[in-house]
């Protein structure tokens, strides 16, 4: 079945405390990249990969990092979190340009306190 | 840059009404068009897309959108709601021809509620 997985869907942290949100996808795509989703504001792009070793800021970069080692993986790095990242979390993936739609996980809801 | 205008925050629909989500979307070239849905607890789920051609566009589970270029519009419609269409619809879009990052610029969402 053709998918992105994400890990964890639920995660409450401390600030300051690093992690790892892992995404990956079964569908061979190109591009993927992360989203973060907040009321009112819809989905805003954070990182997105056209890829392998190729990554790129999105709208709303500060506080993460991404990687791309491996086709399928694009894991989410928050290196020292801090409450205003508490958010719901979305990885997506697609075939390359133009018109294809995206695929998207089901979610990370994050919290930080 | 692309961007998404839902000017609806929520949508009260009757049970077996026709049902309508508006958006709008301004782009620097010609768009593609997509509607997504997301129900509780769950990621986002493809619905339809406009790339080109007809206007009307049919998608996943009785829904179709309607692309008209010059209001710079892409409405979700369905004929007669059920009370299963509750959830909340995103409208996105992307720019073409592309130069650089792939980005779906998304609407700020639509909560739709379909009352029995």
């Amino acid at each position: 079945e053709a998918q992105v997985t994400q890990n964890p869907r639920y995660l409450i942290t401390v600030t300051g405390k690093k992690l790892t949100v892992t995404c990956s996808q079964n569908m061979n795509h190109e591009y993927m990249s992360w989203y973060r989703q907040d009321p009112g504001l819809g989905l805003r792009q954070i990182y997105y990969s056209m890829n392998v070793e190729v990554t790129d800021k999105g709208d709303v970069p500060e506080g993460y990092k991404v990687s791309r080692k491996e086709k399928r993986n694009f894991p989410l790095i928050l290196e020292s979190p801090s409450p205003n990242q508490t958010s719901l979390y979305f990885c997506a993936s697609s075939h390359g340009r133009g018109p294809t739609e995206a695929f998207f996980g089901q979610g990370t809801r994050l919290t930080v306190v | 840059a692309q961007s998404v205008a839902q000017p609806e925050d929520q949508v009260n629909v009757a049970e077996g009404n026709p049902l309508t989500v508006k958006c709008t979307y301004s782009v620097s070239g010609n768009p593609y068009l997509f509607w997504y849905v997301q129900y509780p607890n769950r990621g986002l789920q493809f619905l339809l897309k406009y790339i080109t051609g007809d206007n009307l566009v049919k998608g996943s589970y009785g829904f179709e959108a309607e692309f008209n270029k010059s209001q710079t519009s892409f409405h979700l419609k369905k004929p007669s709601a059920l009370v299963s269409d509750s959830a909340l619809y995103f409208c996105a879009v992307r720019d073409y021809p592309l130069y650089g990052n792939n980005r779906l610029a998304f609407g700020k969402g639509n909560q739709v509620v379909v009352i029995p």
